[in-house]
């Protein structure tokens, strides 16, 4: 058990650039959370994965947002045209069941320039 | 939705007992965690209550009464690594994601 991974740690970008986020969920958890956290504040949810299937998207996560979890492993999250309001720590979460506690990666800390 | 109210910060003394309490509103509940999370780092894990009453795990103890919606994490013997920010947050009934509040920022002080 390495715990939950992601990369990058840290991301620079400037407005109107697209980034993208990994997260390598806990080995056997079919269960993958996105949050997003900003200064101050606890962590939002953004979206979750069961397996491959995206089973639900916070209402936070505009057009510009997608999430994949092609193989029911690994998750990527894209942010296109990035804004200076997307400036936050992304973090990922997985789980081994839906019941499960929750575990939470060191997060992605994104500012936009 | 989910509505989840916590004191901001609280400042005690090391060696000293903290109780933060946290009450909440929610439209489904399957439990209420307890994180700490230190500066720049990821949340980790501390307690879980999803029946009513204590919850006790070394120097930390965390209770939960349901028909009041309210919790509260025990901080015992505070040691100064205890300086952390508290997040509670209430896991809902179908969904399983968990809402947060917006944690209290604990100081130990020498």
């Amino acid at each position: 058990d390495t715990g939950v991974s992601q990369d990058p740690r840290h991301k620079i970008t400037k407005r109107g650039q697209n980034v993208t986020f990994r997260c390598d969920p806990i080995s056997e958890h079919n269960r993958l959370y996105w949050y997003r956290q900003t200064l101050g504040q606890g962590p939002e949810f953004l979206t979750y994965f069961q397996n491959e299937a995206q089973l639900e998207k916070s209402r936070l996560l505009s057009d510009r947002f997608s999430a994949e979890r092609p193989k029911g492993s690994f998750s990527t999250l894209e942010i296109q045209r990035t804004e200076q309001g997307d400036s936050a720590m992304y973090l990922c979460a997985s789980s081994l069941e839906a019941g499960g506690k929750q575990y939470f990666g060191p997060g992605t800390r994104l500012t936009v320039t | 939705g989910q509505n989840i109210d916590q004191p901001t910060e609280m400042t005690a003394t090391e060696g000293a007992i903290v109780q933060i309490n946290c009450t909440y509103q929610t439209s489904g509940f399957n439990g209420l965690f307890w994180y700490q999370q230190h500066a720049g780092e990821a949340p980790t894990f501390l307690s879980y209550n999803v029946l009513d009453g204590l919850e006790e795990k070394g120097r930390f103890s965390s209770f939960l009464s349901r028909s009041k919606g309210y919790s509260y994490l025990l901080l015992k013997e505070l040691q100064m690594k205890d300086s952390a920010s508290y997040l509670c947050a209430v896991r809902g009934a179908n969904d399983y994601k968990l809402s947060f509040g917006a944690g209290t920022t604990v100081t130990v002080r020498a």
